[in-house]
């Protein structure tokens, strides 16, 4: 069984570039959530993807939108990056949506803005 | 809006038992999880709780009380490789699996 993997590792950009991070999720998983971890907090929830639809976003600007493809692997992009767009960008795999269905998350993508 | 509290740092000593506290004031309820994350590494599923009481795994126990909107995560003959941060995550009702994180709890086990 194949975990949840994450795209770049680490990732260097200026402000006002776009990028794009990507995540495939486990085997057999039809639902990705994307969160973002600045440095000391908690993960805070950006949207997630379910089914190639997005099925709710957290409170974070338009700049920040996604995709998830036929094969449930999924993309996050973030235009115009500011410096506080610098943290750990973790993705995360589930069977599905019900609320007992746990989340396994990816190692991340370590973005930093300069 | 959501609130979830835990301490910032705990540390204990290898071999001990050290209980981690999570308070939470959320507009529904629908479960909590506990997950672990080493420095540099993902969140990991520890264990989860929908209904009131203890679930014992291992060791590690977590326990649950909804009307007080009060868990603690119990790790008992803790080992070196438990230092950590320990993360409590709420799923709301309505919310599917959306989980709202507290800051997380970084534990640090001496000799």
């Amino acid at each position: 069984e194949t975990g949840v993997t994450q795209s770049p590792t680490h990732l260097i950009k200026t402000r006002g570039q776009q990028v794009t991070l990507r995540c495939s999720s486990q085997s057999g998983h039809n639902t990705v959530s994307w969160y973002q971890q600045a440095l000391g907090q908690g993960p805070q929830f950006i949207f997630q993807y379910y089914r190639e639809e997005e099925n709710g976003r957290g409170n974070f600007p338009p700049r920040f939108s996604g995709l998830q493809f036929p094969n449930y692997s999924s993309e996050l992009n973030v235009n115009a990056l500011e410096l506080d767009d610098s943290a750990l960008y973790l993705c995360a795999s589930s069977l599905g949506i019900g609320s007992g269905e746990k989340l396994f998350f990816g190692s991340g993508t370590q973005l930093s803005v300069l | 809006g959501q609130n979830i509290d835990q301490p910032t740092e705990m540390t204990a000593t290898e071999g001990a038992i050290v209980q981690i506290n999570c308070t939470y004031q959320t507009s529904g309820f629908n479960g909590l999880f506990w997950y672990q994350q080493h420095a540099g590494e993902a969140p990991t599923f520890l264990s989860y709780n929908v209904l009131d009481g203890l679930e014992e795994k291992g060791r590690f126990s977590s326990f649950l009380s909804r009307s007080k909107g009060y868990s603690y995560l119990l790790l008992k003959e803790l080992q070196m490789k438990d230092s950590a941060s320990y993360l409590c995550a709420v799923k709301l009702t309505g919310g599917g699996n959306k989980l709202t994180f507290g800051t997380g709890t970084q534990l640090k086990v001496e000799l």
